[in-house]
């Protein structure tokens, strides 16, 4: 069965300063990949997927996320970050096919001013 | 058209009460979700419809009792729950292939 591993429960970073937040799968054949962000009291919305091409994928405010096969990775970036990324971040995978997608446990991404 | 809604935006019931929760999307998606998501947890998946059928259900209580009347309502029957059922219901919805999943903003549901 398909699993997600983020390792850290949180990360505090400083405003302006760049940020990892790391995600590992379970090895699959074929995965659609994804990041979400659920803001205090809110839903997730999603920062951006990964399904098929480029490994590098852009996602709205100013994220990334580069897909790695050999490692079985889906790391988000992001080169400066605010006061409003303050949130907490799912990486997400899914068989392709699948009705399911897998959460990961979560990251709570703590801007330090 | 490109928004999941959910109503009501709270909900506090007691254990003996029947309520239900209502979810709606208009984008012409063919699978529908609910989670529940308790503080500081991802969403646990509790049931899925694709085309208007129920697909998935995650050994969730039957004092939980879903319903899709058309492609684009899902609706949550509630009865008899526990305080432990207190939590943040959130409904998707995705597209035939892409799996990318589209959220309400949640009900906060709270059982006294």
């Amino acid at each position: 069965a398909q699993s997600v591993t983020q390792l850290d429960s949180q990360v505090p970073v400083f405003e302006e300063a760049p940020v990892e937040l790391r995600c590992n799968y379970s090895s699959s054949v074929s995965v659609y990949l994804f990041w979400y962000v659920q803001y205090p009291n809110q839903g997730l919305q999603l920062l951006l997927k990964y399904l098929s091409g480029s490994t590098l994928v852009k996602g709205i405010n100013g994220f990334e996320a580069e897909f790695n096969k050999s490692q079985t990775s889906f790391h988000l970036r992001k080169p400066s970050v605010h006061i409003s990324d303050t949130a907490e971040y799912f990486c997400a995978v899914s068989d392709q096919g699948d009705d399911k997608i897998i959460f990961g446990k979560g990251t709570r991404l703590h801007i330090l001013p | 058209d490109t928004e999941v809604t959910q109503t009501p935006k709270h909900l506090v019931m007691g254990m003996t009460n029947k309520k239900s929760l209502k979810c709606e999307q208009h984008m012409g998606h063919r699978a529908m979700y609910w989670y529940k998501q308790k503080a500081k947890k991802p969403p646990e998946l509790m049931f899925v419809y694709s085309y208007e059928k129920l697909s998935i259900n995650e050994s969730v209580p039957s004092r939980f009792s879903p319903e899709c009347p058309n492609s684009s309502l899902l609706n949550l029957h509630l009865h008899a729950l526990q305080p432990e059922d207190s939590a943040l219901y959130l409904c998707a919805s995705s597209q035939e292939w892409s799996n990318e999943q589209f959220f309400g903003p949640g009900t906060r549901l709270t059982v006294l």
